[in-house]
């Protein structure tokens, strides 16, 4: 069966450091998506992404995150200059749009990013 | 405020007994509405959906849930709990004008056998 992936599963990184967070999307799959989850927190929507651009975007991510989709597997997430409250679970999650219905998200197992 | 309701935090159940997740919603449109589990270290999956049609959704692993328009809910629902299911519970929800998933808060299921 079909799955997300996402690389690596752990990333400790000192505050300042720019990090980049990779996930590769359900292959026939045009929608993508960041989430994350402090820990003990709810998931919370980051950015979504289509056609090779950013479709919507939370108050979360400011300038110092961006998104890519370098090639036609990748789909990676910078944050350019790490922060303690980075410190989360990073999930990517994927959509198809076939059927001409809305489709579920399929989530990947997630990176988990500590900032020193 | 429009927000996704999970009112309750942790939940501990007896493994073989029934068991209902609570899930409400506040917004003035009927939005998709999702539960997802995320077991320890693993990501989220969907158990199932509801869009529209008939108001009781069967999903994998023996759950299903009801939609209920009058109570703005979507319970989560399974006849007898197996030890394997303890794990976070999420609902999330879709609005009609975005595609963005927004989460509640999610309920932590403890089984005990």
């Amino acid at each position: 069966e079909p799955e997300v992936t996402q690389t690596p599963s752990h990333q400790v990184t000192q505050m300042g450091q720019e990090v980049i967070l990779r996930c590769v999307p359900i292959s026939n799959h045009l929608y993508f998506y960041w989430y994350r989850q402090i820990l003990g927190q709810k998931v919370e929507f980051l950015v979504s992404f289509y056609n090779n651009e950013i479709s919507e975007k939370s108050e979360i991510f400011d300038d110092q995150f961006s998104v890519e989709r370098p090639d036609g597997s990748n789909f990676t997430l910078k944050i350019r200059s790490t922060k303690l409250e980075d410190s989360a679970m990073y999930f990517c999650a994927s959509r198809s749009s076939a059927g001409g219905t809305y489709n579920e998200q399929f989530f990947g197992p997630g990176t988990r990013l500590t900032v020193l | 405020a429009q927000s996704v309701t999970q009112p309750d935090i942790h939940i501990t159940v007896s493994e073989g007994a029934s068991l209902e997740l609570r899930c409400n919603y506040s917004y003035g449109a009927t939005p998709y509405l999702f539960w997802y589990v995320q077991s320890p270290g693993q990501g989220l999956q969907l158990l199932l959906k509801y869009f529209s049609g008939d108001t009781l959704v069967q999903g994998i692993k023996g759950f299903e849930a009801e939609f209920k328009r009058s109570q703005s809910s979507f319970n989560l629902r399974k006849p007898s709990v197996h030890w394997s299911d303890a794990a976070e519970y999420f609902c999330a929800v879709v609005l009609w004008n975005t595609d963005k998933l927004i989460f509640g808060t999610g309920t932590r299921l403890q089984v005990f056998p």
